[in-house]
């Protein structure tokens, strides 16, 4: 089975802080998908990145596909109280397209 | 453009009861796909349905758990005698395009439905 591990499984920050999310495989995506979740409510996509090594920007937060596939990042700079929820990343099996959910970073802002 | 729906938000039921969560997938999506998360942990793929066919259950519980996407109507995800291990937020989602595709099969989740037992 393949695994997404992220990490911290847990972040409290203060407002303004930066902070960054991590998300790391030893098996090839042939994407991954990072999503944020508020308690009651259902995941919500915030960005796809298909290439390796590929970057985008949504606003203060930052993606990144790793040049294997195997890994991402989300950055967020000067983090605000209203980025609180909790950031999950997942990635299509390559060969079977299989959406695979890491355990999920629970982002507190205080401000 | 409605969404994913789930129904019922919140279902409380007694050891041993049944449990019957429904989802309406977006218009034109006939991919239907389950998911269990417990307390601040991630989703757990359950099974993948497209209409009339299961594609992939190999998540879903030997016992006790089934799913089904009828021609029409909605997916139903349905839990037999029912344990507290049961409890836990189910959540579907669906997808214009199948798994397979080579490329980012993007899911579309619905609010999720709070299951309780007691």
């Amino acid at each position: 089975t393949q695994l997404l591990e992220q990490s911290p499984q847990f972040l409290s920050i203060q407002e303004g802080e930066n902070l960054t999310v991590y998300c790391n495989s030893s098996s090839v995506f042939s994407s991954l998908q990072w999503y944020r979740q508020e308690p009651g409510e259902g995941p919500v996509l915030l960005v796809t990145v298909v290439t390796g090594g590929e970057v985008k920007k949504l606003k203060r937060l930052t993606f990144q596909f790793g040049d294997a596939r195997k890994d991402s990042s989300l950055h967020i700079t000067a983090a605000q109280p209203g980025d609180t929820g909790l950031y999950l990343c997942a990635g299509n099996q390559e060969n079977t397209g299989k959406l695979i959910f890491g355990q999920g970073t629970t982002l507190q802002v205080k401000p | 453009n409605a969404g994913v729906m789930q129904n019922p938000r919140h279902l409380v039921r007694r050891r041993g009861q049944e449990a019957r969560l429904r989802c309406s997938p977006m218009k034109g999506h006939s991919h239907v796909y389950w998911y269990r998360q417990l307390p601040e942990e991630g989703l757990k793929f359950m099974v993948y349905l497209q209409k009339e066919n299961i594609i992939d259950e190999s998540g879903m519980p030997k016992e006790r758990f089934s799913a089904e996407f009828p021609k029409e109507g909605p997916s139903i995800l349905r839990i037999q005698q029912v344990v507290r291990g049961d409890s836990a937020a189910y959540f579907c989602a669906s997808s214009p395009i199948g798994r397979g595709w080579t490329g980012a099969n993007v899911l579309t989740f619905g609010a999720g439905s709070r299951l309780t037992v007691l």
